[in-house]
């Protein structure tokens, strides 16, 4: 049981590149979501997935695209990277049932956009 | 809407001393608030959570937090400081109405003065 997995787990881009981060879970969970954590500003929510076949968007998602492949596969995709999108992205998952809205994190991408 | 506040962004403490890291949250609905901790270049590793049933949680690595409503606190202690908690750590509450969202505060770095 690996939990949440997340690649890369480092990237550089430069400006106008793009990419996709890739994320999965192998805990059945219905939710995943993705976040990027920047220095003071604790961590903000870009997208989420509450369920297979659906994304919504959450605090930040101007600058990126999200696909929910599966319910174990939820990628984030930068289409065109900017420097202000140099950062560190984790993913997370949860059953979403009551008693059960724990999030689980995975480790962690970090992003260089020069 | 609900949202998190945590006092200080950096604490410092002896080694042996109380750890005593703060958490004020808002919410419209009865809050769901949680304690994640994260070690250097690592995910978010849950500490504790708080879900309306006992008011004093008990969690990892022998930290506490207390739910107090009239105070809208979920303060964290541990009444001796250990070398291996240096970390980051972060409250949130969650939002089950709207996919399980998570809103974080901003983090508090622990620091452990031998």
């Amino acid at each position: 049981n690996a939990g949440v997995t997340q690649t890369p787990k480092f990237q550089v881009l430069k400006t106008g590149q793009s990419m996709t981060l890739q994320c999965a879970q192998d805990m059945n969970h219905n939710s995943m979501y993705w976040y990027r954590q920047d220095p003071g500003m604790g961590l903000r929510l870009i997208y989420y997935s509450a369920s297979e076949g659906t994304t919504d968007k959450g605090e930040v998602p101007n600058g990126y695209n999200v696909s929910r492949l599966n319910k174990r596969e939820f990628s984030l995709r930068l289409e065109s990277a900017a420097p202000s999108q140099t950062s560190v992205y984790f993913c997370a998952s949860t059953l979403s049932l009551v008693g059960q809205e724990t999030q689980y994190f995975g480790p962690g991408t970090r992003l260089l956009v020069l | 809407a609900q949202s998190v506040t945590q006092l200080g962004s950096h604490v410092s403490v002896s080694e042996g001393a109380l750890v005593l890291l703060r958490c004020n949250y808002s919410s419209s609905v009865p809050p769901y608030l949680f304690w994640y901790v994260q070690y250097p270049n690592q995910g978010l590793q849950l500490l504790l959570k708080y879900t309306s049933a006992a008011t004093l949680v008990k969690g990892i690595n022998g930290f506490e937090a207390e739910f107090k409503k009239s105070e809208t606190s979920f303060h964290l202690t541990k009444p001796s400081a250990h070398m291996s908690d240096a970390a980051e750590y972060f409250c949130a509450v969650s939002d089950p109405g709207s996919g399980n969202q998570f809103y974080f505060g901003t983090g508090t770095s622990l620091t452990v003065i031998p």
